[in-house]
Formats: C-alpha cells, structure tokens, sequence
C-alpha cells in the first residue's frame, strides 16, 4: 500500500520567504509527528498531531513555525519568514495507535529545504 | 531528559566485515529501542526494535540486544555487504504513542 508521501521533496526559498511543507500520511494512522533533520544529524522532534488536535508544539524553535492538520488526515507545516539556520530536512511520520500496538512510525522521504 | 549516544562515523569496512555501531541511552521510565536506516535518497526506514531488557531485536542479518545493566543497544552484523551502506540511527521512544529521541547517526560505507 501506499506510504507516507511528502511535497515539495526539495524547496528553496529565499531568506524571509514563506514555504509550505505537506505531508500525506497512511491512510487510517491517527498520529502524525513531524522531524527536523539538519545536515549531519539525527531528526528532531518538532510536534505531534492525534487526529485533528495538536498535542505537543514543545519541540517547535520558534514562533515562525506552525502546523496544522484541520481534518486529520494531511498536515502542513510552514515556516514564516525562513531564516537560513532553517536549512534542513523536514521529515513527517505517521502511527496508528491501538491497543497493545508497538506505535511504529512511518516515515517519509522528506523534504529538503534550502533557505538562500 | 532522555537522549541516544552513538559512535560517530563515517565507519568503512570491506565486505564481510563484522559490524558493530555502538549506541548508549539515557532516559527516564522504561524506554522502547529502534535501530533506523536511511540509504542514500530514501527515508528512513526501521530496521529493528526492542521493547524491553534482554530482547534481541532481528532483521536482515542485523542484531541488537536491549541491555538495560549497561543502557545500550548495540547493532551488529556478521558480514556486511555493498549493499547496506547506509547511515543507521539508535532510537528510543519511552511508553506510548510519543516521539521518537535519535542519535546522531553512523554513516557505514562498505568497499568491496
């Protein structure tokens, strides 16, 4: 079946722009978590989605950053105003989460974003 | 916090090779171990887990075993091939639906 699908895969954008970033997750996975993965590094935690609600934002690194997932399915996740320490991959992941499940995440392929 | 150590690379063997990429955690609670994969151009993809001490997670010829006396979870592989150079990631994600806390990953190169 069809996995976690991200857009754009690659974006550059000039310094101060806004970008957009769109995750499509397994169909049916309830939680979707989102990654930043700078270069040479693991991925980090950014924020957490159950359904529609946003339950965790503590990783976000600024108020430049917001994601949303207003049915509970596809997320987006922009950046306002990009600086370049915003350089990264940007990884998205889905769940289920059912009883006594092992919660395994599914990653996407990522999108890699250039701020220039 | 909780937070994943492992061994920096790059690593390069021949093909063969036995592999061993350390990996040490701290965490609180009763954490859940996953060794990730990411080959060049795709995501990252699980290679194995541990849910609990003593466990040995398997696959593809790879092996870690959850040691909680020592907090590590070693990944080994009697003999590399070409084809599993990649860059692998030790993580852990304590009780529940949470997120996933990496290391900063161990890029393998195998030669043949």
């Amino acid at each position: 079946g069809a996995g976690v699908s991200q857009s754009p895969r690659y974006k550059v954008a000039k310094r101060g722009q806004d970008v957009a970033l769109r995750c499509d997750p397994i169909s049916g996975h309830v939680s979707l978590f989102w990654y930043q993965q700078a270069l040479g590094q693991g991925p980090e935690f950014l924020t957490y989605f159950q359904n529609e609600a946003q339950l965790d934002k503590s990783g976000l690194p600024s108020d430049r950053f917001f994601a949303e997932r207003p049915e509970g399915s596809v997320s987006t996740l922009k950046i306002q105003r990009t600086q370049q320490e915003d350089s990264a991959v940007y990884l998205c992941a889905s769940s289920l989460v059912t009883s006594g499940s092992p919660y395994e995440q599914y990653f996407g392929p990522g999108t890699r974003l250039t701020v220039t | 916090g909780n937070s994943v150590t492992q061994m920096e690379g790059p690593v390069t063997l021949s093909e063969e090779a036995f592999l061993t990429i350390n990996c040490t955690y701290t965490a609180t609670g009763y954490p859940s171990l996953f060794w990730y994969v990411q080959y060049p151009g795709e995501g990252l993809q699980l290679l194995l887990k541990a849910t609990k001490a003593d466990d040995k997670g398997s696959n593809k010829g790879f092996e870690a075993t959850y040691r909680k006396e020592t907090t590590s979870f070693h990944l080994e592989k009697g003999s590399v091939q070409v084809s599993d150079s990649a860059v692998y990631f030790c993580a852990l994600r304590t009780e529940g639906n949470t997120p996933l806390v990496f290391g900063k990953g161990t890029r393998l190169s195998v030669i043949a």
